[in-house]
């Protein structure tokens, strides 16, 4: 089964305005972890967090962690076209050399 | 230079065929992994090799097989392929579980 479950599965909004997607995950983690993937293509890397540490921020990205309830959010700040793309979140299993995906979240900016 | 390429990039193939994915990265990283992307978009992981082990086999079929002839290379071979193995599938590497670096897909469409 899926590690984390994303919200929303699908996004849109008006360029310009902030767009907020959620993961939650079911075990342990040393951290997590936020890529982007734009059509037919392969994930990049955003942004990184330690299950020691609490909010983090990239430029326009915002991360923050509840290790508590299991749960991530990705803040993108004043959104662009060219932010149009699936997130997801990923979170290491601990007892295992592997990287877990969540679901997914489909953002669409509208020009 | 590509960090991690994955070759080719689509295959078209008969039912019953056997077929191989490669994947070579040059960041010098211990972990190599297999991800399959379905229709829906989620992606689920198949294989993870660290320093050419084994670590975790998904409950994939054993049509599918992992080979690694060293720490930088991780080829995917499939046995006897079927419809339902239509796919894009995604090689990727990290150090330690940490950030992933991925390959732009081999897109499988089995007819």
């Amino acid at each position: 089964s899926q590690q984390g479950e994303e919200d929303p599965q699908a996004l849109s909004i008006q360029e310009g305005e902030n767009a907020t997607m959620n993961c939650s995950y079911k075990t342990s983690i040393n951290n997590l972890q936020w890529y982007r993937q734009n059509s037919g293509r392969g994930l990049v890397h955003l942004i990184l967090i330690r299950s020691n540490e609490r909010e983090k921020h990239s430029g326009r990205l915002r991360v923050t962690l509840d290790t508590s309830k299991k749960s991530s959010s990705l803040l993108i700040t004043a959104s662009r076209a060219a932010d149009t793309a699936s997130y997801f979140c990923a979170t290491d299993d601990s007892s295992a050399s592997k990287i877990i995906f969540g679901s997914g979240t489909r953002l669409s900016i509208r020009p | 230079d590509t960090a991690v390429s994955q070759t080719p990039k689509y295959l078209v193939t008969q039912m019953g065929n056997d077929k191989s994915i490669k994947c070579e990265q040059n960041l010098g990283h211990d972990t190599m992994y297999w991800y399959k992307q379905d229709s829906k978009k989620f992606l689920k992981i198949m294989f993870s090799y660290n320093n050419k082990e084994l670590i975790i086999n998904e409950t994939v079929p054993n049509r599918f097989s992992p080979k690694s002839p060293d720490k930088a290379h991780l080829n995917l071979h499939i046995n006897s392929l079927e419809l339902g193995d239509s796919a894009v599938y995604f090689c990727a590497s990290s150090q330690a579980n940490t950030e992933a670096f991925f390959g732009q897909g081999t897109r499988l469409t089995v007819v």
